[in-house]
């Protein structure tokens, strides 16, 4: 599997936005880049995914480098609740694509 | 609607003990998945079933592992003759299907004296 490579921990004040970098040098053009986060003591929760081009929704957005070597999370205005370990994954379409590889993840502080 | 539920929430067992952790994945889903977590580390891959046939056991440690999902949705691990470094948080998470959005459970925490 292609490797992801993240900080390992941001801060951020509350409302405003944070951007999570995630580079992936070594995507294959079939992978799919997908977030997920894990709040304190839960299970993670899927954020976003995308392919090649900028995705949005409710949560949050996801700008995908031109030659998608690497990727950024969006949050456009943080809150407490958004306090959490961020994974960026990347899983293809055949073979072990039905898993996700984590990696360490950015932890990101909250704060008022 | 109910998410994915995993239980017990809390397990402690003794080295060399028999194990067995639940996981009620949500209703009409195909995939199930888990998954386990130590400590500062993010959830590391076990076993992949599409329906009852599990499909990718390939992050299964040893053979003291295994699991089960008989009738197509609940699933059970099972850990025969623990060890101290099973210790960890064992995720649940289950798809609509194969290669879709997972949903995790909240996991069960596994300690073993």
């Amino acid at each position: 599997d292609a490797k992801t490579t993240q900080p390992n921990s941001m801060e951020s004040n509350e409302e405003e936005p944070v951007h999570l970098p995630c580079n992936h040098s070594t995507i294959s053009g079939t992978d799919y880049i997908h977030w997920y986060r894990q709040l304190p003591s839960q299970g993670p929760e899927y954020v976003i995914h995308g392919l090649t081009s900028n995705v949005n929704n409710r949560m949050a957005s996801l700008a995908i480098a031109e030659d998608r070597k690497s990727s950024t999370l969006i949050l456009h205005r943080a809150t407490l609740r958004d306090a959490a370990v961020y994974y960026c994954i990347l899983r293809g379409l055949t073979g072990g694509g039905n898993k996700l590889t984590f990696g360490t993840g950015t932890q990101l502080k909250v704060e008022l | 609607g109910a998410g994915v539920s995993q239980t017990p929430s809390n397990k402690v067992t003794e080295k060399g003990k028999y194990v067995e952790l639940r996981c009620d994945p949500i209703s009409g889903h195909t995939a199930l998945y888990w998954y386990r977590q130590s400590l500062g580390q993010g959830p590391e891959f076990l076993i992949y079933f599409q329906g009852t046939g599990a499909a990718d056991d390939s992050g299964l440690p040893n053979d003291r592992f295994f699991a089960v999902r008989p009738e197509g949705s609940v699933s059970t691990l099972k850990i025969q003759r623990t060890e101290r470094g099973d210790s960890a948080v064992y995720l649940c998470a289950s798809s609509r299907y194969g290669g879709g959005e997972q949903f995790f459970g909240p996991g069960t925490r596994l300690t073993v004296l």
